[in-house]
């Protein structure tokens, strides 16, 4: 079936550093979901991309969706403590019933 | 604000008993959809339902069943635990897509997961 490539699998970094996480399918798609999960919630989306070339901000987040149709980034610049969670890609598969898929998730730790 | 409630935060059961995870939504959404969570390997669809007693099987379904009489409630089902359905549960909702809105994804709301161990 359908797979998301998302890396880094975690990353441990200073607050104030720059993040960067990617994406990539070998499937094309018309959309690009990223989600946050802050520590015992569920995920929350972030942003979502429509248009490839598309760049879209959300406060210090930054995504975007790759020309080729295949991957997306996003950027968070000068991170801070409660930055921290897991992020993750998504894909609508199914039509009108809105179900996604995931990728595997980028674990964020920020020391303060 | 959407709301999406899973009725326990953390549960313990043993082997072989049968497990009812409730998920009740207060949005009016069409669709509901229960994941599983493993650290490693993301989410993953169990099942989804776009309609009061539809359901529709997701990626790894096998040991699971689930139940949507009323349009705000889908549970999940484990007919006889095993241990390696250890894992987070999270419930979602979303609203249908309408043809006008092609390419267009609702975003799925999400509960705050159950933690369910298996003994």
């Amino acid at each position: 079936g359908q797979q998301l490539n998302q890396s880094p699998q975690s990353m441990f970094i200073q607050e104030g550093e720059d993040v960067s996480m990617n994406c990539t399918s070998s499937s094309i798609f018309n959309t690009w979901l990223w989600y946050k999960q802050d520590p015992g919630e569920g995920p929350v989306l972030l942003i979502a991309l429509y248009k490839a070339g598309e760049l879209t901000s959300n406060g210090r987040l930054t995504a975007q969706f790759g020309i080729t149709r295949k991957d997306s980034f996003l950027n968070i610049s000068a991170s801070i403590p409660s930055d921290v969670g897991i992020y993750f890609c998504a894909q609508n598969y199914g039509g009108s019933q809105g179900n996604l898929i995931f990728g595997k998730g980028t674990k964020l730790s920020v020391k303060p | 604000d959407v709301k999406v409630t899973q009725s326990s935060r953390y549960l313990v059961k043993r082997t072989g008993e049968k497990v009812f995870l409730e998920c009740v939504q207060d949005m009016d959404h069409e669709n509901m959809f229960w994941y599983r969570q493993d650290p490693g390997l993301g989410l993953r669809l169990i099942y989804f339902s776009y309609d009061v007693k539809m359901k529709e099987k997701g990626d790894i379904p096998e040991g699971y069943s689930v139940s949507r009489e009323k349009k705000e409630r889908f549970s999940l089902i484990l007919e006889s635990a095993s241990t390696n359905q250890t894992s987070m549960y999270l419930c979602a909702s979303s609203p249908r897509k309408q043809a006008r809105d092609r390419g267009y994804n609702s975003p799925l709301h999400f509960g705050n997961g159950t933690r369910l161990t298996v003994t």
